[in-house]
Protein backbone atom coordinates (compact mmCIF):
# COMPACT_ATOMS: atom_id res chain seq x y z
CA UNK A 1 0.00 0.00 0.00
CA UNK A 2 1.36 3.43 -0.83
CA UNK A 3 -1.02 5.00 2.14
CA UNK A 4 -1.51 8.69 1.53
CA UNK A 5 0.21 10.17 -1.22
CA UNK A 6 0.42 13.97 -2.35
CA UNK A 7 1.32 15.93 -5.54
CA UNK A 8 3.22 17.98 -5.78
CA UNK A 9 5.87 18.36 -2.69
CA UNK A 10 6.74 21.93 -3.71
CA UNK A 11 4.78 24.60 -5.38
CA UNK A 12 5.61 28.06 -6.15
CA UNK A 13 2.55 30.68 -7.30
CA UNK A 14 1.66 34.24 -7.95
CA UNK A 15 -0.81 36.13 -6.56
CA UNK A 16 -4.24 35.15 -8.36
CA UNK A 17 -2.87 31.95 -9.55
CA UNK A 18 -5.38 28.48 -9.35
CA UNK A 19 -4.15 25.78 -8.88
CA UNK A 20 -5.23 21.93 -7.67
CA UNK A 21 -3.29 19.84 -4.51
CA UNK A 22 -3.76 16.38 -5.16
CA UNK A 23 -4.36 13.75 -2.44
CA UNK A 24 -5.11 9.99 -2.92
CA UNK A 25 -5.30 7.27 -0.72
CA UNK A 26 -5.27 3.17 -1.37
CA UNK A 27 -6.69 2.18 1.95
CA UNK A 28 -10.29 2.35 1.28
CA UNK A 29 -10.80 4.94 4.03
CA UNK A 30 -13.62 7.13 3.96
CA UNK A 31 -12.59 10.26 5.96
CA UNK A 32 -10.32 12.30 4.47
CA UNK A 33 -9.44 15.91 5.25
CA UNK A 34 -7.02 18.83 4.54
CA UNK A 35 -5.01 20.60 7.01
CA UNK A 36 -2.77 23.54 6.79
CA UNK A 37 0.34 23.76 9.24
CA UNK A 38 1.78 27.18 9.69
CA UNK A 39 4.29 28.24 12.45
CA UNK A 40 3.45 28.29 15.54
CA UNK A 41 -0.26 27.69 14.74
CA UNK A 42 -0.24 24.04 14.61
CA UNK A 43 -2.48 22.48 12.37
CA UNK A 44 -6.05 23.31 11.06
CA UNK A 45 -8.53 21.82 9.32
CA UNK A 46 -9.50 23.07 5.87
CA UNK A 47 -12.13 20.69 4.74
CA UNK A 48 -13.21 16.99 5.31
CA UNK A 49 -15.23 14.56 3.32
CA UNK A 50 -17.30 11.45 5.19
CA UNK A 51 -17.38 9.66 1.75
CA UNK A 52 -17.66 10.56 -1.85
CA UNK A 53 -19.61 13.09 -2.67
CA UNK A 54 -20.27 14.67 1.23
CA UNK A 55 -17.81 17.46 2.11
CA UNK A 56 -17.78 20.07 4.77
CA UNK A 57 -16.03 22.73 6.00
CA UNK A 58 -13.37 22.69 8.74
CA UNK A 59 -11.76 25.70 10.67
CA UNK A 60 -10.66 27.63 8.06
CA UNK A 61 -12.46 26.72 4.37
CA UNK A 62 -12.16 30.31 2.97
CA UNK A 63 -10.17 30.73 -0.48
CA UNK A 64 -10.62 26.95 -0.79
CA UNK A 65 -12.55 24.65 -2.47
CA UNK A 66 -12.78 20.41 -2.53
CA UNK A 67 -14.64 17.90 -3.91
CA UNK A 68 -14.84 13.87 -3.55
CA UNK A 69 -16.34 12.04 -6.55
CA UNK A 70 -14.11 8.82 -5.81
CA UNK A 71 -13.12 6.84 -2.24
CA UNK A 72 -10.03 7.50 -3.09
CA UNK A 73 -9.35 10.84 -4.28
CA UNK A 74 -9.62 14.15 -2.23
CA UNK A 75 -8.34 17.21 -4.04
CA UNK A 76 -8.10 20.85 -2.44
CA UNK A 77 -8.47 23.70 -5.05
CA UNK A 78 -7.29 27.07 -4.83
CA UNK A 79 -9.16 29.17 -6.50
CA UNK A 80 -7.31 32.73 -6.93
CA UNK A 81 -3.96 32.09 -4.55
CA UNK A 82 -3.08 35.03 -1.90
CA UNK A 83 0.37 35.22 0.08
CA UNK A 84 -1.69 34.30 3.21
CA UNK A 85 -2.04 30.82 1.68
CA UNK A 86 1.73 30.25 1.88
CA UNK A 87 1.65 27.17 4.24
CA UNK A 88 2.27 23.27 4.08
CA UNK A 89 -0.82 21.41 3.31
CA UNK A 90 -1.60 17.51 4.82
CA UNK A 91 -3.80 15.37 3.50
CA UNK A 92 -4.92 12.72 5.69
CA UNK A 93 -7.34 9.58 5.97
CA UNK A 94 -8.65 7.19 8.34
CA UNK A 95 -10.82 4.68 7.88
CA UNK A 96 -13.97 4.69 10.62
CA UNK A 97 -16.39 8.12 10.84
CA UNK A 98 -16.39 7.64 14.82
CA UNK A 99 -12.92 8.86 14.91
CA UNK A 100 -11.52 6.62 17.15
CA UNK A 101 -9.05 5.53 14.67
CA UNK A 102 -5.66 6.61 13.43
CA UNK A 103 -5.59 9.73 10.83
CA UNK A 104 -2.77 8.41 8.47
CA UNK A 105 -1.29 11.71 7.17
CA UNK A 106 0.42 12.40 3.88
CA UNK A 107 4.02 13.84 3.25
CA UNK A 108 2.78 17.13 2.55
CA UNK A 109 3.04 20.20 0.33
CA UNK A 110 4.67 23.26 0.50
CA UNK A 111 3.68 25.89 -1.20
CA UNK A 112 4.12 29.45 -1.80
CA UNK A 113 1.99 32.30 -2.79
CA UNK A 114 4.58 35.40 -3.53
CA UNK B 1 -16.08 23.57 21.20
CA UNK B 2 -13.04 21.42 22.08
CA UNK B 3 -9.52 23.11 22.56
CA UNK B 4 -6.35 22.35 23.13
CA UNK B 5 -3.37 23.68 24.76
CA UNK B 6 0.35 22.52 24.78
CA UNK B 7 1.93 24.82 27.48
CA UNK B 8 5.53 24.28 26.10
CA UNK B 9 6.09 25.46 22.40
CA UNK B 10 9.79 24.01 22.65
CA UNK B 11 11.59 21.80 25.69
CA UNK B 12 15.23 21.17 25.32
CA UNK B 13 16.73 17.90 26.67
CA UNK B 14 19.72 15.88 26.98
CA UNK B 15 20.55 12.53 25.69
CA UNK B 16 19.07 9.85 28.16
CA UNK B 17 17.12 12.12 30.45
CA UNK B 18 13.25 11.94 31.24
CA UNK B 19 10.77 14.06 29.19
CA UNK B 20 7.28 15.48 29.64
CA UNK B 21 5.48 17.32 27.39
CA UNK B 22 2.17 19.10 28.54
CA UNK B 23 -1.11 19.34 27.14
CA UNK B 24 -4.34 20.39 28.47
CA UNK B 25 -7.58 20.16 27.11
CA UNK B 26 -11.00 21.93 27.46
CA UNK B 27 -14.26 20.37 26.59
CA UNK B 28 -17.81 19.89 28.27
CA UNK B 29 -18.37 16.41 26.83
CA UNK B 30 -16.34 13.19 27.07
CA UNK B 31 -13.03 13.23 24.70
CA UNK B 32 -10.89 10.97 22.75
CA UNK B 33 -7.07 12.09 22.91
CA UNK B 34 -3.90 11.74 20.87
CA UNK B 35 -0.47 12.75 20.60
CA UNK B 36 1.09 12.93 17.13
CA UNK B 37 4.65 12.83 15.81
CA UNK B 38 6.05 15.17 13.35
CA UNK B 39 9.49 14.21 12.25
CA UNK B 40 11.62 17.08 10.13
CA UNK B 41 10.03 17.13 6.92
CA UNK B 42 7.21 14.25 7.00
CA UNK B 43 4.01 13.99 7.63
CA UNK B 44 2.47 13.10 10.96
CA UNK B 45 2.05 10.02 12.80
CA UNK B 46 0.19 8.26 16.01
CA UNK B 47 2.02 8.02 19.32
CA UNK B 48 -0.77 6.77 21.31
CA UNK B 49 -4.55 7.38 22.23
CA UNK B 50 -7.01 7.24 24.77
CA UNK B 51 -10.14 6.00 23.99
CA UNK B 52 -11.72 4.78 27.31
CA UNK B 53 -10.21 2.80 30.27
CA UNK B 54 -7.18 2.76 32.11
CA UNK B 55 -5.99 6.02 31.96
CA UNK B 56 -2.08 5.11 31.57
CA UNK B 57 -1.73 4.77 27.50
CA UNK B 58 1.51 3.25 26.04
CA UNK B 59 2.33 3.92 22.56
CA UNK B 60 5.39 3.48 20.26
CA UNK B 61 9.06 4.29 20.81
CA UNK B 62 8.47 3.56 24.61
CA UNK B 63 6.27 7.04 24.78
CA UNK B 64 3.56 7.32 27.78
CA UNK B 65 0.93 9.49 28.50
CA UNK B 66 -1.53 9.72 31.78
CA UNK B 67 -5.00 11.15 31.25
CA UNK B 68 -6.39 12.72 34.06
CA UNK B 69 -9.85 13.84 33.77
CA UNK B 70 -10.01 16.53 37.07
CA UNK B 71 -7.10 18.18 35.88
CA UNK B 72 -8.34 17.70 31.93
CA UNK B 73 -4.71 17.20 31.01
CA UNK B 74 -3.36 14.24 28.85
CA UNK B 75 0.96 14.83 29.51
CA UNK B 76 2.93 12.91 27.30
CA UNK B 77 6.10 11.04 28.90
CA UNK B 78 9.39 9.44 28.11
CA UNK B 79 11.47 8.15 30.57
CA UNK B 80 14.88 8.07 28.88
CA UNK B 81 15.15 10.29 25.44
CA UNK B 82 17.40 9.87 22.15
CA UNK B 83 18.75 11.79 19.53
CA UNK B 84 16.09 10.43 17.48
CA UNK B 85 13.24 11.70 19.56
CA UNK B 86 14.12 15.10 18.49
CA UNK B 87 10.91 16.06 16.54
CA UNK B 88 7.29 18.18 16.89
CA UNK B 89 4.85 16.57 18.94
CA UNK B 90 1.23 17.48 19.10
CA UNK B 91 -1.92 16.69 21.31
CA UNK B 92 -5.07 16.37 19.58
CA UNK B 93 -8.46 16.13 20.79
CA UNK B 94 -11.75 14.63 19.26
CA UNK B 95 -15.46 14.55 21.18
CA UNK B 96 -16.15 11.27 21.68
CA UNK B 97 -18.90 9.23 21.01
CA UNK B 98 -21.40 10.52 18.08
CA UNK B 99 -20.52 12.22 14.89
CA UNK B 100 -18.45 15.44 15.17
CA UNK B 101 -15.01 13.77 13.28
CA UNK B 102 -13.18 16.79 13.17
CA UNK B 103 -9.77 16.38 15.62
CA UNK B 104 -8.38 19.42 17.02
CA UNK B 105 -4.59 19.72 17.17
CA UNK B 106 -2.68 21.95 19.63
CA UNK B 107 0.26 24.32 18.43
CA UNK B 108 2.88 21.61 19.15
CA UNK B 109 6.11 20.94 21.23
CA UNK B 110 9.38 21.13 19.42
CA UNK B 111 11.61 18.39 21.52
CA UNK B 112 15.09 18.33 20.62
CA UNK B 113 17.57 16.05 21.93
CA UNK B 114 20.98 17.11 22.72
CA UNK B 115 23.97 15.05 23.27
Amino acid sequence: NAGVTQTPKFQVLKTGQSMTLQCAQDMNHEYMSWYRQDPGMGLRLIHYSVGAGITDQGEVPNGYNVSRSTTEDFPLRLLSAAPSQTSVYFCASSYDLAGVSEQFFGPGTRLTVL
Amino acid sequence: AQSVTQLDSQVPVFEEAPVELRCNYSSSVSVYLFWYVQYPNQGLQLLLKYLSGSTLVKGINGFEAEFNKSQTSFHLRKPSVHISDTAEYFCAVKRGRGSNYKLTFGKGTLLTVNP
